[in-house]
C-alpha cells in the first residue's frame, strides 16, 4: 500500500518568506509526527498529533513554526518569516499509536533558505 | 539532560563481516527502543525494535541487544552487504504519563561497507 508522502520534495525560499510543507500519512494511522533533520544530524522532534487530542507542540523551536492536521489526515507544517537556520530536511511520520510505536517515515522535504 | 548517543559516528566494515553499532541512552524510564536505517535522500526506515522487558531480539540478519544495567543498546548485522551502507539511528521512547509516544533519536552512525 501507499506509504507516507510529502510535498514538495525540495523547496528553495528567500529569507523572510513563509513556507508550507505537506504530509499525507498512511491511511488509518491516527498519529502523525513532524521532525527536522539538519545536515549530518539526528532527528529533532517538532510536533505530534494523536487523533482528536491537542497536539504536543513541545518541540517547535519558535512561534514562527506551526502545524495543523485537517480531518485527522493531512498535515501542514508552516514556517513564517523563514531564516537561514531553518534550512533542513523536514520529515513526517505516522503510526498506529496505541497499537505499536513504530513510525513510518516519508521521504522528507528539503528546505533551503537563501 | 536526557539524551541518546552513539559511541561510533562512523563504522567501516568489509563486505561479509558482521557489524556492531552501539548506542547509549540515559533515561532509565524509556520502555521501548527502535533502530532505523536511513539511506541517502530517503526517510528513516524501521529495522527492528525491542521493549524494555526483553534483552535480545532477532530479525532477518539483524539482532538488537539491550543492556538496561548500563543503558546500552546495540545493533548487530550479520554478513554485512553493500546495501547495508547507510546511517543507523537508535531511538528511545519516553513514556510521558502514557499520553504521548515521543521518540528521541540519537545522532546516527554511518556504516560504510567496503567491497
Amino acid at each position: 500500500g501507499a506509504g507516507v508522502s510529502q510535498s514538495p520534495s525540495n523547496k528553495v525560499t528567500e529569507k523572510g518568506k513563509d513556507v508550507e510543507l505537506r504530509c499525507d500519512p498512511i491511511s488509518g494511522h491516527t498519529a502523525l509526527y513532524w521532525y527536522r533533520q539538519s545536515l549530518g544530524q539526528g532527528l529533532e522532534f517538532l510536533i505530534y498529533f494523536q487523533g482528536n487530542s491537542a497536539p504536543d507542540k513541545s518541540g517547535l523551536p519558535s512561534d514562527r513554526f506551526s502545524a495543523e492536521r485537517t480531518g485527522g489526515s493531512v498535515s501542514t507544517l508552516t514556517i513564517q518569516r523563514t531564516q537561514q537556520e531553518d534550512s533542513a530536511v523536514y520529515l513526517c511520520a505516522s503510526s498506529l499509536a496505541g497499537l505499536t510505536y513504530e513510525q513510518y517515515f516519508g521521504p522528507g522535504t528539503r528546505l533551503t533558505v537563501t | 539532560g536526557e539524551s541518546v548517543g552513539l559511541h561510533l559516528p562512523t563504522l567501516s566494515v568489509q563486505e561479509g563481516d558482521n557489524s556492531i553499532i552501539n548506542c547509549a541512552y540515559s533515561n532509565s524510564a524509556s520502555d521501548y527502543f527502535i533502530w532505523y536505517k536511513q539511506e541517502s535522500g530517503k526517510g528513516p526506515q524501521f529495522i527492528i525494535d525491542i521493549r524494555s522487558n526483553m534483552d535480545k531480539r532477532q530479525g532477518q540478519r539483524v539482532t538488537v541487544l539491550l543492556n538496561k544495567t548500563v543503558k546500552h543498546l546495540s545493533l548487530q548485522i550479520a554478513a554485512t552487504q553493500p546495501g547495508d551502507s547507510a546511517v543507523y539511528f537508535c531511538a528511545e521512547n519516553h513514556p510521558y504519563g502514557g499520553a504521548t509516544n515521543k521518540l528521541i533519536f540519537g545522532t546516527g552512525t554511518l556504516l560504510a561497507v567496503q567491497p
